[in-house]
């Protein structure tokens, strides 16, 4: 079984600034897929970006970008220029590859992100 | 692309009725997953269908609840005899085989008094 882990329960940070927040996972996988998703408050799951195992370059949208160290298991999520509307609870995922087993997506608690103006 | 849907958005329930949600999937996704938000928590993953073929469940999954994906299109969550346990953000999401991204429908609040 694959665990997900997210240290910081909660992270405030002052508007324009740079924040990074920090997941590591266990598993016995070589293949496998990590996303990070955002839950603004009282608003749906939306995705911020993903990043697939077997690729070195580490993914970046826009102002999102992962630091993705596959031998240690971390993978880090940075925003850049951090704006008030990135407020959110901040979700780290993993996904197997392949099928065999459960095929859906396991979370970390997450991490609350404040962004004060 | 009109994304995931789920109705209804919020359900008010007495304990030991039935309930049932409803999710649309983004249209030309084939796989669809059903998850289960606690507040506080990440989702947990219940079940997965393949076009109409339901292919993994969690051990999460209680035998008084059971999903559907009659016509590989939409799905339902039915729960029986709900328990105050079972009060909870129930969670659609739909992705392709490949890229597996899953985007997130709103969810259905289920309160059970």
């Amino acid at each position: 079984a694959q665990t997900v882990t997210q240290s910081q329960p909660e992270m405030s940070v002052q508007e324009a600034e740079t924040v990074t927040l920090s997941c590591t996972y266990d598993t016995s996988e070589s293949n496998y897929y990590l996303f990070w998703y955002k839950q603004p408050p009282s608003r749906q799951m939306i995705l911020v970006i993903r990043q697939e195992a077997y690729k070195q370059q580490n993914a970046t949208e826009n102002r999102f970008s992962v630091n993705f160290q596959k031998a240690a298991k971390s993978f880090s999520l940075k925003i850049s220029d951090s704006q008030l509307g990135d407020t959110a609870m901040y979700f780290c995922a993993f996904m197997k590859q392949e099928g065999g087993g459960a095929d859906g997506l396991t979370f970390g608690k997450g991490t609350h992100l404040i962004i004060q103006p | 692309d009109t994304g995931v849907s789920q109705d209804p958005r919020h359900k008010i329930t007495k304990r030991g009725q039935n309930v049932t949600f409803r999710c649309d999937p983004i249209s030309e996704h084939n796989r669809l997953y059903w998850y289960r938000q606690t507040l506080g928590q990440g989702p947990e993953f219940l079940t997965y269908f393949q076009n109409e073929a339901q292919l993994e469940k969690s051990r999460l999954l209680s035998d008084r609840f059971s999903a559907e994906r009659p016509k590989g299109s939409f799905s339902t969550l039915e729960i029986q005899r709900t328990e105050q346990g079972d009060s909870a953000m129930y969670l659609c999401a739909s992705s392709l085989v490949f890229p597996r991204a899953q985007y997130f429908g709103p969810g259905t609040r289920l309160t059970v008094l």
